[in-house]
C-alpha cells in the first residue's frame, strides 16, 4: 500500500531535549516536505526537499533541521525544542514537486513542556 | 500563487450534494485549482484539481467558471465521513515551477448532518 508514515505519532518532551520525527514514503517520490499546523494559523511549511541531498527552507524553518540522505526518508530534527514548537506536524511527499498530488502522513502531535 | 476565498463553514444533509464554493479572482492563466480536505487532524487528502475544464473523479466534481475566477467542489452524495475542512488552493502546476509549497488558508469546515 502506498503510504507516508511518521513516527512517533505522539510525543511529549521537555525543553532542550533533542528529538527526531521520522518520515518515510514507499512511493519512490522525489519531493518531500514538512508542515506544522497550529490553531488559527493553518498549515505552514517548514522545510522541503526536491531530491536526495537537496533541501530548502519553507516559511517557518527556525528551530528545525532536516536531512535527505535516502530518497524514502526525510527526518525532522529539533535540536533544542522549545514550547513554541508544540504543534501538529505533517510530512508529505509527491512525485516531483508540490504541484503533483501530495500524499500526507498521519501526523505527529508534539508537546514541548 | 493566487489567493482564494472560501466560506468559513457550511452544513449539508446526508445523502444530498454538497457544493463548496471558492473564489480565486486573481488566478493566472497557468494556475490550477486544487482541492484537499482534512478530516479531524488527519493528514490532508487530495481530492481533485483542474485548469479550466470541469473535472470529475471517484470522489468529487470540480466546476470552474468560464472566466476561472471561481470554482465549486461538488460531493454528489455526501456522507457523514465527508465531514472535514476543505481547502481550495491555486497554484502553478507542472514540474518545479513556482514556490514549492501549498498555501492552505483556513478552508471551509463542512459538516454533514444525519
Amino acid at each position: 500500500e502506498a503510504q507516508v508514515t511518521q513516527n512517533p505519532r505522539y510525543l511529549i518532551t521537555v525543553t532542550g531535549k533533542k528529538l527526531t520525527v521520522t518520515c518515510s514514503q514507499n512511493m519512490n517520490h522525489e519531493y518531500m516536505s514538512w508542515y506544522r499546523q497550529d490553531p488559527g494559523l493553518g498549515l505552514r511549511q517548514i522545510y522541503y526537499s526536491m531530491n536526495v541531498e537537496v533541501t530548502d527552507k519553507g516559511d517557518v524553518p527556525e528551530g528545525y533541521k532536516v536531512s535527505r540522505k535516502e530518497k524514502r526518508n526525510f527526518p525532522l530534527i529539533l535540536e533544542s525544542p522549545s514550547p513554541n514548537q508544540t504543534s501538529l506536524y505533517f510530512c508529505a511527499s509527491s512525485m516531483t514537486g508540490v504541484a503533483d498530488t501530495q500524499y500526507f502522513g498521519p501526523g505527529t502531535r508534539l508537546t514541548v513542556l | 500563487d493566487a489567493k482564494t476565498t472560501q466560506p468559513t463553514s457550511m452544513d449539508c444533509a446526508e445523502g444530498r450534494a454538497a457544493n463548496l464554493p471558492c473564489n480565486h479572482s486573481t488566478i493566472s492563466g497557468n494556475e490550477y485549482v486544487y482541492w484537499y480536505r482534512q478530516i479531524h487532524s488527519q493528514g490532508p487528502q487530495y481530492i481533485i484539481h483542474g485548469l479550466k475544464n470541469n473535472e470529475t473523479n471517484e470522489m468529487a466534481s470540480l466546476i470552474i467558471t468560464e472566466d476561472r475566477k471561481s470554482s465549486t467542489l461538488i460531493l454528489p452524495h455526501a456522507t457523514l465521513r465527508d465531514t472535514a475542512v476543505y481547502y481550495c488552493i491555486v497554484r502553478v502546476a507542472g514540474g518545479i515551477q513556482g514556490a514549492q509549497k501549498l498555501v492552505f488558508g483556513q478552508g471551509t469546515r463542512l459538516t454533514i448532518n444525519p
